[in-house]
């Protein structure tokens, strides 16, 4: 069965600086896709950033991007800049590529310092 | 944003109860999913339904049952609520599995006595 594991329950960063989140999985599959997901207070599940397993080139979206190691089954989360709003709680989740459930880790919670 | 609605948004019951959670989409998506979301342990899947009155069960489905009779409507039933399952409950939709993301409704708060 595959794992997802967030290991830092907590991470502050002083805003405008740069900060990663970590994220580790163990699966046996060679094909998967994996997301972050930011939830707000609101609580609110949205959608960072997601990246395919087939592909080599890391997944960028504005601030947020990943360093994807397939070979270390590692999968972190880097937000540049931080800003205010960036504070959140942060979920890494795995999926097969055969489809099927969302697998997430346990989650880092992420405050901002201004 | 993509429409999905769940009812109530938050519930205290007691424990023994019947408990009934609705997720409503108007995205006319395949998959919806029921997750419950508690400390320490992100997001689980308790139930999924891949069409109409296809569904199965998640990695802790024990003490929920599930019912898709129409496209837009997952609802997620407790059969007898007991107090481990005071959680934030979400329902998520999407429409083809692989790299589609899944798309999340507001949670529910569900807290039972």
């Amino acid at each position: 069965a595959q794992t997802v594991t967030q290991s830092q329950p907590e991470m502050s960063v002083q805003e405008a600086e740069t900060v990663t989140l970590s994220c580790t999985y163990d699966t046996s599959e060679s094909d998967y896709y994996l997301f972050w997901y930011k939830q707000p207070p609101s609580r609110q599940m949205i959608l960072v950033i997601r990246q395919e397993a087939y592909k080599q080139q890391n997944a960028t979206e504005n601030r947020f991007s990943v360093n994807f190691q397939k070979a270390a089954k590692s999968f972190s989360l880097k937000i540049s800049d931080s800003q205010l709003g960036d504070a959140a709680m942060y979920f890494c989740a795995y999926r097969s590529a055969f489809g099927g459930k969302l697998i997430f880790g346990q989650g880092t919670e992420l405050s901002v310092k201004p | 944003d993509a429409g999905i609605t769940q009812s109530p948004r938050h519930k205290v019951t007691e424990t023994g109860t019947p408990v009934t959670l609705r997720c409503h989409q108007t995205e006319n998506h395949r998959y919806m999913y029921w997750y419950r979301q508690d400390p320490g342990h992100g997001l689980r899947l308790i139930h999924y339904s891949y069409g109409v009155k296809d569904t199965d069960k998640g990695e802790v489905s024990d003490g929920y049952s599930v019912s898709r009779s129409k496209t837009e409507d997952f609802l997620l039933t407790l059969e007898s609520a007991t107090s481990s399952q005071t959680s934030v409950y979400f329902c998520a939709i999407n429409d083809r599995e692989g790299n589609q993301p899944q798309h999340f409704g507001d949670g529910t708060r569900l807290s039972i006595l």
